[in-house]
C-alpha cells in the first residue's frame, strides 16, 4: 500500500530535549517536505527536499533541521524544542515539483507538545 | 509569509445549501491544488488545475481556476454532512515551494 508514515504520532516533551520525528514513504517520490499546522494559519512549510542530499528552507525553518540521506526517509529534527513549536506536524511526499507539481501525499501527522 | 490567501476561514452551512470558498494569490500561479482534511485526519488531494480559466467537476464539487491564474474557487452544491472538514488550496507561486492557504473549515447543520 502506497503510504507516508510518521513516528511518533504523539509526543509530549520538555523544553530543550532534542527530538526527531521520522518520515518514510514507499512511493519512490523525489520530493518530500515538512509542514506544521496551527489554528488559523493553515499549513506552513518548514523544509523541503527535492531529492537525496538536496534540502532547502520553507517558510518557517527556524528551530528545525532536516536531512535526506536516503530517498525514502526525511526526518525532522528539533535540536532544542521550545513551547512555540507545539503544533501538529505533517510530512508529505510527491513526484518532483518545479514547473508542474504533483499531488502531495501526507502522513498521518505528529502532534507535538513542548512544555 | 503566506502568499496564498483563502476566504472565508469558517463556513457554517445548512445541509442542502451551496457554498463557495475562494483562494487568491498576489502572484501568478503555475497551477493550483485543492485538498480536504477531515477532522482529526490529514490533508487528502482532491484536484489540480493547470490551465487558465479551467473548470473541473467532481460530483457536487466544482473547481475553477481564474483567467489570470491568480485565483481559484471551490463550489459545493447541496452540502452534505460528509462535506465537513477543512478545505485547503495550494498554489505554486515559486518553483518547489507549494504555498497553502489557511483553509476554510466547513461545518454542516442538519
Amino acid at each position: 500500500e502506497a503510504q507516508v508514515t510518521q513516528n511518533p504520532r504523539y509526543l509530549i516533551t520538555v523544553t530543550g530535549k532534542k527530538l526527531t520525528v521520522t518520515c518514510s514513504q514507499n512511493m519512490n517520490h523525489e520530493y518530500m517536505s515538512w509542514y506544521r499546522q496551527d489554528p488559523g494559519l493553515g499549513l506552513r512549510q518548514i523544509y523541503y527536499s527535492m531529492n537525496v542530499e538536496v534540502t532547502d528552507k520553507g517558510d518557517v525553518p527556524e528551530g528545525y533541521k532536516v536531512s535526506r540521506k536516503e530517498k525514502r526517509n526525511f526526518p525532522l529534527i528539533l535540536e532544542s524544542p521550545s513551547p512555540n513549536q507545539t503544533s501538529l506536524y505533517f510530512c508529505a511526499s510527491s513526484f518532483s515539483l518545479g514547473g508542474f507539481s504533483y499531488e502531495q501525499y501526507f502522513g498521518p501527522g505528529t502532534r507535538l507538545t513542548v512544555t | 509569509g503566506q502568499q496564498v490567501m483563502q476566504i472565508p476561514q469558517y463556513q457554517h452551512v445548512q445541509e442542502g445549501e451551496d457554498f463557495t470558498t475562494y483562494c487568491n494569490s498576489s502572484t501568478t500561479l503555475s497551477n493550483i491544488q485543492w485538498y480536504k482534511q477531515r477532522p482529526g485526519g490529514h490533508p487528502v488531494f482532491l484536484i489540480q488545475l493547470v490551465k487558465s480559466g479551467e473548470v473541473k467537476k467532481q460530483k457536487r464539487l466544482t473547481f475553477q481556476f481564474g483567467e489570470a491564474k491568480k485565483n481559484s474557487s471551490l463550489h459545493i452544491t447541496a452540502t452534505q454532512t460528509t462535506d465537513v472538514g477543512t478545505y485547503f488550496c495550494a498554489g505554486l507561486p515559486n518553483d518547489y515551494k507549494l504555498s497553502f492557504g489557511a483553509g476554510t473549515t466547513v461545518t454542516v447543520r442538519a
